[in-house]
C-alpha cells in the first residue's frame, strides 16, 4: 500500500525554468493538497482540490498552477521558477476536507 | 482570517521529563483539531485528532491532547519523553467554513537529550 507518492524527490532548477511535480494517491481519497514547507514558516497551502474536477487557491498560490488529472493524481506546475520557490513541497490527500491528511515524503526543490 | 499559533518554536527537554507543546487558534466557528509529527527528512504523520466527543484525546507514542473550547487551545502533552520523540510537531486546524482547508501552525521543534 503506497499511500501518497511524490516524484521527483529532489530537483535543482535554474531561474526561469519550468517543471511539474507529480503526486498520486491510491487510497481513493476525494481531496488532494499541495503545501510548501519553509524553515520557521510551517506548512503553507498552495492549492487544493476538494474533489475531482475542482481546484482552489490556498494561502500562497502565486507562481504555481495545478491540475487534478483524475481522482488519483494532482500535479503542481512551476511555469517560471524563482529562487523564492526554493522549498520542500508536500502533497497530501484526505477522504474529505475535514478528514486527517495523508502526506507524501516530499520534493526538495532548489532554484538557483 | 483564521490562524493557528504554536507558542513555542523550540522546546528542549531531558529524557523522561514531561512535556507540553502549546497550540492556540482563532475561531468563531466549529473546528476539527490535529497534531502531526515530522521526523527528520520525512513527511508528516498523524499523532492524534479531535473531531467531537471527549475533549481529552489519546494518540500514538503515548501523546495526548486536550481541547479547550473556551481558551481555543489544543495543547499536546506527554508524561515522559524519550530520545526518539525528538522531531518537529505541527498543530493543524480545520475551520468549519466554506472554502477552507487544513491550516498548520509554524511548528515546534522538540529536542530530547539524555
Amino acid at each position: 500500500n503506497a499511500g501518497v507518492t511524490q516524484t521527483p524527490k529532489f530537483q535543482v532548477l535554474k531561474t526561469g525554468q519550468s517543471m511539474t511535480l507529480q503526486c498520486a494517491q491510491d487510497m481513493n481519497h476525494n481531496s488532494m493538497y499541495w503545501y510548501r514547507q519553509d524553515p520557521g514558516m510551517g506548512l503553507r497551502l498552495i492549492y487544493y482540490s476538494a474533489s475531482e474536477g475542482t481546484t482552489d487557491k490556498g494561502e500562497v498560490p502565486n507562481g504555481y498552477n495545478v491540475s487534478r488529472l483524475n481522482k488519483r493524481e494532482f500535479s503542481l506546475r512551476l511555469e517560471s521558477a524563482a529562487p523564492s520557490q526554493t522549498s520542500v513541497y508536500f502533497c497530501a490527500s484526505s477522504a474529505s476536507r475535514n478528514s486527517p491528511l495523508h502526506f507524501g515524503n516530499g520534493t526538495r526543490l532548489t532554484v538557483t | 482570517a483564521q490562524s493557528v499559533t504554536q507558542l513555542d518554536s523550540q522546546v528542549p527537554v531531558f529524557e523522561e521529563a514531561p512535556v507540553e507543546l502549546r497550540c492556540n487558534y482563532s475561531s468563531s466557528v466549529s473546528v476539527y483539531l490535529f497534531w502531526y509529527v515530522q521526523y527528520p527528512n520525512q513527511g508528516l504523520q498523524l499523532l492524534l485528532k479531535y473531531l467531537s466527543g471527549s475533549t481529552l484525546v489519546k494518540g500514538i507514542n503515548g501523546f495526548e491532547a486536550e481541547f479547550n473550547k473556551s481558551q481555543t487551545s489544543f495543547h499536546l502533552r506527554k508524561p515522559s519523553v524519550h530520545i526518539s520523540d525528538t522531531a518537529e510537531y505541527f498543530c493543524a486546524v480545520w475551520f468549519n467554513q466554506a472554502g477552507t482547508a487544513l491550516i498548520f501552525g509554524k511548528g515546534t521543534t522538540l529536542s530530547v537529550s539524555s
